[in-house]
């Protein structure tokens, strides 16, 4: 089975902050890893796709990047609406989660 | 509008048996694989089990194997999640979702909620 490592657990960032969130795959999976975002009481949305692909209408200051077994999700300038749970997943081989990382207000 | 609509959930006995069902408007069904994922409270999300769309090959997480079943029925538009021997750590959101392909999961229903407890 492929484990996923997402860091750090929790971070916390004022708006206007460049944010990155890193994912480390147990063995290579690119490019089949997506970012998705989660606002409590709501359903996942996915961000990013194919470790770099933006899905549309997500805002451009969303980008992924990385390839083998490591990724990040980058914002480039937080905004108030992005302070949410982000989770990366693998899709090369059956689908794992990493545990989240939970963006907060500092 | 492409909508994944969950239901069924609720709350269950430890041992019990539940059917969740998901229903998929927008798009055409029989051509994508609809996987579930579940999110005990407070807790990340966990894959659970995910059905092909032609060939119904099923694919199951270690922790459900052999207590849930997943099946489809194409004239309906439907998945079923059928749970039976349910425990306590079976209590979550279940959220059904389409596996897009590269696309990984999109969209996502609004989740059912599972709770088992005596």
């Amino acid at each position: 089975d492929i484990q996923m490592t997402q860091s750090p657990s929790t971070l916390s960032a004022s708006v206007g902050d460049r944010v990155t969130i890193t994912c480390r795959a147990s063995q290579s999976v690119s490019p089949y890893l997506a970012w998705y975002q989660q606002k409590p009481g709501k359903a996942p949305k996915v961000l990013i796709y194919m470790a770099s692909t933006l899905e549309s209408g997500v805002p451009s200051r969303f980008s992924g990047s990385g390839s083998g077994t490591e990724f990040t999700l980058t914002i480039s300038s937080l905004q108030p609406d992005d302070f949410a749970t982000y989770y990366c997943q693998q899709y090369k081989s059956y689908w794992t989660f990493g545990q989240g990382t939970k963006v907060e207000i500092k | 509008e492409e909508q994944l609509v969950e239901s069924g959930g609720g709350l269950i006995q430890p041992g019990g048996s539940l059917r969740l069902s998901c229903e998929a408007s927008g798009f055409t069904f029989i051509t994508y694989a609809i996987d579930w994922v579940r999110q005990a409270p407070g807790k990340g999300l966990e894959w659970v089990s995910a059905i092909s769309g032609r060939r119904n090959n099923t694919y199951y997480a270690d922790s459900v194997k052999g207590r849930f079943t997943i099946s489809r029925d194409n004239s309906k538009n439907t998945v079923y999640l059928q749970m039976n021997s349910l425990r306590d750590e079976d209590t979550a959101v279940y959220y059904c979702t389409r596996d897009s392909g590269e696309h990984a999961f999109d969209p996502w229903g609004q989740g059912t909620r599972v709770t088992v407890s005596s």
